[in-house]
């Protein structure tokens, strides 16, 4: 299996509704990431754990809350969104780098979230 | 932090060679460079990754110069699949697991 699974594909959520974006993947990965991407914009990242723990958060809104149960699972609960959160959720994994070699990326197709 | 500059777009059509530069002033010794390419609605894909010098797989060349301060995604014979944005990644030192994207070059192949 070399494939990163995102569910939902789609979203629609309130702005005071709770829900969960879900990340699986079984290439034995142990560096997991949340990207959000805006239309025509890169992807920006968001959250990294590596060995489920999560070591970067970039300044992202505590209304974000990452969780990562174990190696092959990523979870992103959203809580009172607004809607310019709406946009394109990319999970990503990749081999925990190591010694001088920055190793490829694989990413999901994402969450097209729209918060209402 | 090393900061990548690509073309905003490019233009091409079938069966034509399309090269893509990437500027990297402040590329790290310990830096690789990465090219990953994007679809609209999914995730970008890895296409290639190199050190230095040349490197080639199935879909792509990559050339890096002696100084590493450039490189350039060479895609063979493209088609009209290929129409889709590229961006090209240089690992950040001190976060080895933090994969920063630029804004990415949009090719458009034409028929």
């Amino acid at each position: 299996d070399t494939e990163v699974t995102q569910t939902p594909k789609h979203l629609v959520m309130g702005m005071t509704n709770k829900k969960s974006l879900k990340c699986e993947q079984h290439m034995g990965h142990r560096a997991m990431y949340w990207y959000k991407q805006k239309a025509k914009k890169p992807p920006e990242l968001m959250f990294v754990y590596s060995y489920e723990k999560l070591s970067i958060n970039e300044s992202v809104p505590s209304r974000f809350s990452p969780e990562c149960p174990n190696s092959s699972l990523l979870n992103l609960h959203l809580h009172a969104l607004q809607p310019e959160d709406s946009a394109l959720y990319l999970c990503a994994s990749s081999q925990v780098a190591r010694g001088i070699a920055n190793y490829g990326y694989t990413f999901g197709s994402g969450t097209r979230l729209t918060v209402v | 932090l090393a900061k990548t500059t690509q073309p905003i777009s490019m233009d091409s059509y079938e069966g034509q060679e399309v090269n893509i530069t990437c500027s990297h002033n402040n590329i790290a010794t310990n830096d690789y460079i990465t090219w990953y390419q994007q679809f609209p609605s999914q995730g970008p894909r890895f296409i290639i990754q190199g050190y230095k010098t040349k490197v080639t797989n199935e879909v792509a060349s990559l050339f890096i110069p002696a100084d590493r301060k450039s490189s350039t995604l060479s895609l063979p014979r493209v088609s009209l699949s290929d129409t889709a944005v590229y961006y090209c990644l240089v690992g950040f030192p001190g976060g080895y697991n933090k994969l920063i994207f630029g804004a990415g070059t949009r090719l458009a192949v034409h028929p």
